[in-house]
């Protein structure tokens, strides 16, 4: 099944401590994307990668770190997590280019206290 | 799940009634659209999309129309359903960046039996 996984569901960390959020696509996508999702907020873009070792700042960039090291994988880092960090995390992927839009996976729901 | 709807518009049909979901965007650069469906706990879903040298798009049951000259987009759903009740999403990209897509704030659409 074609499908974008992102893990953990669900985590409690406390401020400070290091987590990586996990992502990873079986569709052989070029564009991958992280985006957060607030009350009020909507959907907001931290980054995204238009290939291997290609990423580039969303709209909400700080505070995250990225890589993307093999195509099918793009874990979201938070070095020092804090409480405004506390929200429901989006992974997706796309084929690249202008007609496609992104799959996303179930969601990363982070609570820093 | 937890809401991720706070003070979004709301729109509230009977079953069996036409929806009109309405979006402004922002970018006079953009050139491709698209209408996603978020349910309760899980991640935006695609619907349908546009690309701005079409001023109409139809799918199943969906009709996506443009009008680029007041940068509006709207979502029309025929023979509403109570599965179609969730919060609905335009987001838009450009050319400049085809990695990055921006969200518009949703809107929760309610069907009553």
């Amino acid at each position: 099944e074609a499908q974008v996984t992102q893990n953990p569901r669900y985590l409690i960390t406390v401020t400070g401590k290091k987590l990586t959020v996990t992502c990873s696509q079986n569709m052989n996508h070029e564009y991958m994307s992280w985006y957060r999702q607030d009350p009020g907020l909507g959907l907001r873009q931290i980054y995204y990668s238009m290939n291997v070792e290609v990423t580039d700042k969303g709209d909400v960039p700080e505070g995250y770190k990225v890589s993307r090291k093999e195509k099918r994988n793009f874990p979201l880092i938070l070095e020092s997590p804090s409480p405004n960090q506390t929200s429901l995390y989006f992974c997706a992927s796309s084929k690249q280019g202008a007609g496609s839009g992104y799959t996303f996976g179930s969601g990363t729901r982070l609570t820093v206290v | 799940g937890e809401s991720v709807g706070l003070h979004l518009p709301t729109l509230s049909v009977q079953e069996g009634d036409n929806s009109i979901i309405n979006c402004a965007y922002s970018n006079s650069a953009s050139d491709y659209f698209i209408w996603y469906k978020q349910e309760s706990g899980k991640g935006p879903q695609f619907i349908i999309d546009i690309r701005s040298n079409m001023d109409k798009r139809q799918g199943q049951r969906v009709t996506v129309l443009l009008n680029k000259t007041v940068k509006h987009l709207s979502l029309q759903i025929a023979a509403t359903q109570p599965g179609d009740s969730a919060v609905y999403f335009c987001a838009e990209k450009s050319g400049t960046s085809y990695g990055k897509l921006t969200f518009g704030q949703g809107t929760i659409l309610t069907v009553h039996p």
